[in-house]
């Protein structure tokens, strides 16, 4: 059954700092891993979806990597910013259809 | 551009009350539809997926049921709630069968009383 577990559950960090969520699950057989951002009492925004043939995907200020055959993946933030603030949660497709499993989630507060 | 709606934005109901909530999705034809759950302290959890109008999968048994009477249509429902189904609602679509992003909506935050 897959599993996906996130580090830290929660950070704390001051404006400009460059920081990196973690990202591990238990089965490698995956189409594909997503990274969401929620915020307060919102629903999910699509981030980045790393397919499982790739390594990396970029976009803007946000990079995500994909070890497939570690179980792992980081989500790398460049120049954090308050607007940053949020919870990024990472969910993986192990079945097709895009039936994700997810993560509980790191809770990211960037304060100026 | 598509969106996605979902009704109502909070609700409050008492145990053994009915329930209804709903899904639209606009601007995209034969979308997979998702219904998931995040429980207070916990992550979000799939409920039901559906890849065509009446085509309901289950993710785990519960006190709850999906329909589909519309493409672009999803339904969850209950005959009569538990408190265990406290929690705020996602609805999410997607298209094609493997990777390709999943749309959410802002979500339903119920309370069971």
């Amino acid at each position: 059954k897959q599993e996906v577990t996130q580090i830290p559950a929660a950070l704390s960090v001051p404006e400009g700092e460059n920081l990196v969520l973690n990202c591990s699950f238990t089965d490698s057989a995956i189409y594909n891993l997503q990274w969401f951002r929620q915020d307060p009492g919102k629903g999910l925004t699509s981030l980045l979806l790393i397919q499982s043939s790739q390594r990396e995907q970029t976009s803007g200020r946000l990079n995500a990597s994909l070890d497939k055959s570690s179980g792992r993946s980081t989500l790398y933030i460049a120049a954090s910013q308050p607007g940053d603030s949020a919870t990024y949660l990472c969910a993986v497709d192990s079945g097709g259809y895009n039936k994700l499993i997810f993560g509980a989630g790191t809770r990211l507060a960037v304060h100026p | 551009s598509q969106t996605i709606h979902q009704w109502p934005a909070t609700l409050v109901q008492p145990v053994g009350s009915p329930l209804s909530l709903e899904c639209t999705v606009e601007g995209t034809s034969n979308p997979n539809l998702y219904w998931y759950r995040q429980a207070a302290g916990r992550g979000l959890q799939l409920l039901f997926y559906s890849v065509g109008i009446g085509q309901i999968s289950s993710e785990v048994p519960q006190n709850l049921s999906a329909s589909r009477p519309q493409d672009r249509q999803f339904i969850l429902s209950s005959k009569k709630l538990l408190l265990s189904d406290s929690g705020f609602y996602l609805c999410a679509w997607s298209v094609g069968r493997n990777n390709q992003p999943q749309h959410f909506g802002d979500g339903t935050r119920l309370s069971i009383l």
